[in-house]
């Protein structure tokens, strides 16, 4: 299997939930990235950290709000979603926040069902 | 902003056959273009990848060609297996941001 984990792997949630998933990587890198997989559409980017430091917040709602408090753990916590964001959420990471030489490509985990009642 | 386009969305071939995905790309910027295969219940996995200073790379029974004239990068799959079958994803990247292609699902019939 792949060095980056997830879970849960599926959460069924109410609209006024709170509810955490959580990604965990074993390759020793440096930067962590969360994507919400939809049907149909292409793997959007929602939020990139650099050294536990967020770089990038791709005009994600507010009610959903990362935490990285070290190079290994990512969390994406979740509240008042709607049912729209049902979704696969996926978790990557790579080596260091494109300094090329390969040190960008992206390992993915399995991702995490979300289902918003 | 950079967008990729992926073609075509199914692609079913028969078990031996050739299997071709082509992806364009609108940022000449874009400098690293994977590719990723995803299995039903699972994430996507980097199968091959390839950078703008080299115009094809091969392994084993895949190879990526790219075109940065065009702005376009092929995925060819010989000898195709029924284990091939999955979603194929392409993406392009520049400063570490990868920009995906909606997907490919490949059926390899027996």
């Amino acid at each position: 299997e792949t060095g980056v984990t997830q879970t849960p792997r599926h959460l069924v949630m109410g609209m006024t939930n709170k509810k955490s998933l959580k990604c965990e990587q074993h390759l020793g890198h440096n930067a962590m990235y969360w994507y919400k997989q939809s049907a149909k559409k292409p793997l959007e980017l929602m939020f990139v950290y650099s050294l536990e430091e967020r770089v990038e917040n791709n005009s994600v709602p507010s009610r959903f709000s990362p935490e990285c408090p070290n190079s290994s753990h990512l969390f994406l916590h979740l509240h008042t979603l709607q049912p729209e964001d049902s979704a696969l959420y996926l978790c990557a990471s790579s080596q260091a926040l494109n300094r090329g030489l390969g040190t960008d490509t992206q390992y993915f985990g399995p991702g995490t069902r979300l289902t918003v009642l | 902003g950079e967008n990729v386009e992926q073609h075509p969305s199914t692609l079913s071939v028969q078990e031996g056959d050739s299997a071709v995905i082509k992806c364009t790309y609108s940022d000449s910027a874009s400098n690293y273009f994977p590719w990723y295969k995803q299995e039903l219940g699972k994430g996507p996995q980097l199968i091959i990848d390839i950078r703008s200073n080299v115009g094809e790379k091969k392994d084993q029974r895949i190879a990526v060609t790219l075109n940065k004239t065009a702005k376009h990068f092929s995925l060819h799959i010989t000898e195709t297996q029924p284990e091939d079958s999955a979603v194929y994803f392409c993406a392009a990247s520049k400063r570490g941001n990868l920009i995906f292609g909606k997907g490919t699902k490949l059926s390899v019939k027996p």
